[in-house]
């Protein structure tokens, strides 16, 4: 079946440091990949997307590249912020159609900390 | 986009009660999703809530514990049966940005405590 792989956590930064937390997948056909964050208290948000190969998704200063060849979807973001502490979630959403249709499957999560 | 409201938002229960989380949707949809994320975890797809079907449920999850209803394309319910303090989480309920499925946009969740 589908599978995400996170880095394990917790991430612990000094602000304006560059932020990488790896991400691997295992699916059938051509998944379509997110990052997700969750802010303490708040509800899951969509933080980009990707949903071919090559592409790169970016949103807020965060990157990531869709590699078919690695199976990777790494986030990273040149210089974090204390506002970017958060639990990130990287997902994918099976495009084999069938029972698999439109369900996300999700990482474990990295929690983030972005110390002043 | 979707807006997806979720009632209630938190709620600490008795154990051997059942709890009814509700979803709206602001637009029509086909599917929409039920996730659970218990504490310090990821989120598990509990079951996909089909308009005038019956739900879908992933394996580890029941029916008799998990009763969906989807009595409209905007609205579902889960309910959390017999509930334990084990049943202690957060449910997120989502629903796709568009016909695609390719994104799904998530509701705040209700925090669960089973005492």
């Amino acid at each position: 079946g589908d599978s995400v792989t996170q880095m394990e956590g917790p991430v612990t930064l000094s602000e304006e440091a560059f932020l990488t937390i790896n991400c691997t997948y295992t699916a059938t056909g051509y998944p379509s990949l997110f990052w997700y964050v969750q802010y303490p208290g708040e509800g899951l948000q969509l933080l980009l997307k990707a949903t071919k190969a090559d592409d790169k998704g970016s949103n807020k200063g965060f990157e990531a590249t869709y590699r078919k060849e690695t199976t990777s979807f790494h986030l990273e973001k040149g210089s974090v912020q204390v506002s970017d502490s958060a639990v990130y979630f990287c997902a994918l959403i099976s495009n084999a159609g069938g029972t698999s249709y439109g369900k996300l499957t999700f990482g474990q999560g990295t929690i983030l900390t972005v110390h002043p | 986009s979707a807006v997806i409201s979720q009632k209630p938002s938190r709620d600490i229960c008795q154990r051997g009660t059942s709890l009814t989380i509700q979803c709206q949707v602001d637009s029509q949809v086909t599917m929409m999703f039920w996730y659970r994320q218990q504490p310090g975890q990821s989120l598990t797809l509990i079951a996909t809530a089909n308009q005038g079907s019956e739900a879908t449920y992933e394996s580890g999850f029941v029916i008799d514990k998990f009763p969906i209803s989807r009595p409209n394309l905007t609205f579902s319910t889960l309910t959390v049966s017999n509930m334990s303090p084990e049943d202690s989480s957060i449910y997120l309920c989502s629903a796709p940005r568009d016909r695609t499925y390719n994104e799904q946009f998530f509701g705040p969740g209700t925090r669960l405590t089973v005492l």
